[in-house]
């Protein structure tokens, strides 16, 4: 099946922590997975991606974790700041298929930066 | 580099008309063109995929007769919601997929329909 959105979780943490985001993905096929952020009324922005053959990536103040064993995708971000304070969504993508590359989106969690 | 913008950002509307959204890559060639929508407090669901010069290929339970898509060149992609009714009106998001095989999508900075 497909990773379908059906409320969003909220994860609060305090400024300077840090924030670990998690996402069940749905298709053991899926070989990229991307993390968005998403803030009110704005398109998804790039965080950071990973392809299935690799377990971790590192960015700026971002990392994503690959769990392919469990379908399970996290992305941490290293001393979180306000401005972090956003939805994030996680996308899975399954290569071409009927020759187009199409992502699934994830419920998404809202992270919540309190000074 | 790799700007995708969206026109118009917000639009209000009345019900039984129709509204047109353009999705334009600024600055690279977009085979692909992938149109969502988003509810709020929900997750992006895909509409539907277009090719350049193609017809586009719609998902499961998406009209197309409702949700015209118009991908005439490679920098711009339409979507046309026909004889929009209330429930149509939620937060659509493009996004284009660079010539060449890049998995990467860039997407746009969304409108806001609201259908009176």
């Amino acid at each position: 099946g497909e990773s379908v959105g059906l409320h969003l979780p909220t994860l609060s943490v305090q400024e300077g922590d840090n924030s670990i985001i998690n996402c069940a993905y749905s298709n053991s096929a899926s070989d990229y997975f991307i993390w968005y952020k998403q803030e009110s009324g704005k398109g998804p922005q790039f965080i950071i991606d990973i392809r299935s053959n690799m377990d971790k990536r590192q960015g700026q103040r971002v990392t994503v974790l690959l769990n392919k064993t469990v379908k399970h995708l996290s992305l941490q971000i290293a001393a979180t700041q306000p401005g972090d304070s956003a939805v994030y969504f996680c996308a899975e993508n399954t290569g071409f298929s009927g020759g187009y590359n199409k992502l699934i989106f994830g419920a998404g969690t809202r992270l919540a930066v309190h000074p | 580099g790799a700007v995708v913008s969206q026109h118009p950002s917000r639009v209000i509307c009345k019900s039984g008309t129709s509204v047109k959204i353009e999705c334009r890559s600024l600055d690279f060639q977009a085979t692909t063109m992938f149109w969502y929508r988003q509810f709020p407090k929900k997750s992006l669901m895909l509409m539907a995929t277009s090719n350049e010069g193609s017809k586009a290929t719609y998902e499961q339970g998406v009209e197309k007769d409702k949700f015209l898509i118009n991908h005439a060149s490679l920098t711009l992609s339409t979507l046309t919601v026909t004889s929009a009714h209330p429930e149509d009106s939620s937060f659509y998001i493009c996004s284009a997929g660079v010539a060449g095989g890049s998995r990467e999508q860039f997407f746009g900075p969304g409108t806001r329909l609201t259908v009176l």
